[in-house]
């Protein structure tokens, strides 16, 4: 199985600032065939299930504010947000999809300075 | 839109099957580009994907290996729903149950709710 760690585990950033969490993967999941990263990123709040935010490593789902950019190819990945809202605190997880069973990184906890 | 919506006891014996079903709007279960899928959340385990199953031309399953030996996931095509069967349950298999869409592409877009399960006596 592909092992997904992110870090840090938790991190507290002003309103207004950038954050930034990491997901690497055991292997690549970048395809050779297509040149994708089969790589998410989710929001979760509580009592939610996970939202889709990022896929392809770096594209916005629809709707998703543009603060928020995914990028990095084959075992590296970041999340970025550019500019942080309150309405921003949540657990972000990454997955990859490229081979089954799909994993999911442990989550990174992200609060309000 | 699509709308996922999950049912089931929230209350499971020890050693005995955890039912869930999963109903389906705005898609069908019998889409040749999507795939159906249960995922799992516990504070000790996080979120695991349990398997999947779609239809491209005819039904395929795919499951996880750690829980391969007691896992079925069946689409009902009449009732445009899918359903998951977890045998041999123990308080390990706590946790919230979620049903999702995967798009043909392989990532997953659509959750829905999340139904909590107990395994306890």
């Amino acid at each position: 199985d592909i092992v997904m760690t992110q870090s840090p585990d938790s991190l507290a950033v002003s309103l207004g600032e950038r954050a930034t969490i990491n997901c690497k993967s055991s292997q690549s999941v970048l395809s050779s065939s297509n040149n994708k990263n089969y790589l998410t990123w989710y929001q979760q709040k509580p009592g939610q299930p996970p939202k889709l935010l990022i896929y392809w490593a770096s594209t916005r789902e629809s709707g998703v504010p543009d603060r928020f950019s995914g990028s990095g190819s084959g075992s590296d990945f970041t999340l970025t947000i550019s500019s942080l809202q309150a309405e921003d605190v949540a657990v972000y997880y990454c997955q990859q999809y490229h081979i089954t069973p799909y994993t999911f990184g442990q989550g990174t906890t992200l609060e309000i300075k | 839109q699509v709308q996922l919506q999950p049912s089931g006891p929230g209350l499971v014996k020890p050693s005995q099957t955890l039912s869930l079903t999963c109903a389906i709007s705005g898609d069908s279960v019998s889409s040749n580009s999507a795939s159906w899928n249960w995922i799992r959340q516990s504070p000790s385990r996080g979120l695991e994907w349990l398997g999947r199953t779609y239809y491209r031309s005819k039904w395929y399953y795919d499951y996880a290996v750690f829980v391969q030996s007691r896992i079925s996931i069946n689409p009902d095509t009449s009732k445009n729903q899918f359903s998951l069967q977890l045998n041999s349950v123990t308080s390990d298999d706590t946790g919230v149950y979620y049903c999702t869409r995967e798009d043909m592409s392989g990532y997953t877009d659509y959750w829905g709710q999340g139904t909590l399960v107990t395994v306890s006596s």
